[in-house]
């Protein structure tokens, strides 16, 4: 059974303090592995897609890499609107190529 | 271009009562997907359309929820009694292409109905 492990459950950092969110997946077949964030009262909103081992994405602050078992999601820098919470989620064959998201990583930058 | 609509924003039934939500997906757009988010958790998919036919719906509680995708284009979810716990958010997301093709697709996520069962 494919499954999404997200750590830590929660994270607090200063303003300029950065930091690694882990996302540790099985799953057979990977198709692709998605990084999604989502605000409070919001639906998540795309912010990368990772389909091999080694391949990396950057976009302003994040940086997100994927090995065979598991992508983290660096934070460079991070500014207080980078608060939100962070879901990987992992696309599959089997799974009618529906995702299958881990719990989160809720993410406090304070100033 | 407009994004995922979902409709109502909110809702409050007491439990027994029936109640159904409303996705009108990015124009464009053959896949549809529901999902639902309990407070605390990630989205677990409930059902998959492609166009205006089922495409997975093994994990959708299929005595008391029901949906369907008309024309293959805006879908509905239904529940129908309501449990306590059935409260959490129903989010609708979409594709633009045949799940299995070679273009990985992106799914892009409505705001999502807020649901609370009393």
């Amino acid at each position: 059974e494919d499954q999404v492990t997200q750590s830590p459950e929660a994270l607090r950092l200063q303003e300029g303090e950065s930091s690694s969110l882990n996302c540790s997946y099985t799953v057979s077949g990977l198709r692709g592995l998605f990084w999604y964030r989502q605000d409070p009262g919001k639906g998540p909103e795309f912010l990368f897609t990772l389909y091999s081992a080694g391949e990396e994405k950057e976009k302003e602050r994040l940086k997100a890499t994927l090995t065979k078992k598991e992508s983290f999601l660096h934070i460079t820098a991070p500014k207080p609107e980078d608060s939100a919470t962070y879901l990987c989620a992992v696309q599959a064959p089997n799974s009618g190529y529906a995702l299958n998201f881990g719990k989160g990583t809720s993410l406090l930058v304070t100033p | 271009e407009a994004g995922v609509a979902q409709s109502p924003r909110y809702k409050i039934i007491e439990k027994r009562q029936s109640v159904a939500f409303w996705c009108n997906p990015i124009s464009g757009h053959a896949t549809l997907y529901w999902y639902q988010q309990i407070l605390g958790q990630g989205p677990k998919l409930l059902i998959q359309f492609q166009n205006n036919g089922v495409v997975d719906d093994s994990q959708l509680p299929k005595d008391r929820f029901s949906a369907e995708r008309l024309k293959g284009v805006d879908s509905t979810l239904k529940i129908q009694p309501a449990k306590l716990e059935d409260s959490a958010v129903y989010l609708c997301a979409s594709t633009p292409r045949r799940a299995g093709a070679l273009n990985k697709e992106t799914q892009y996520f409505g705001p999502g109905t807020r649901l609370l069962v009393l």
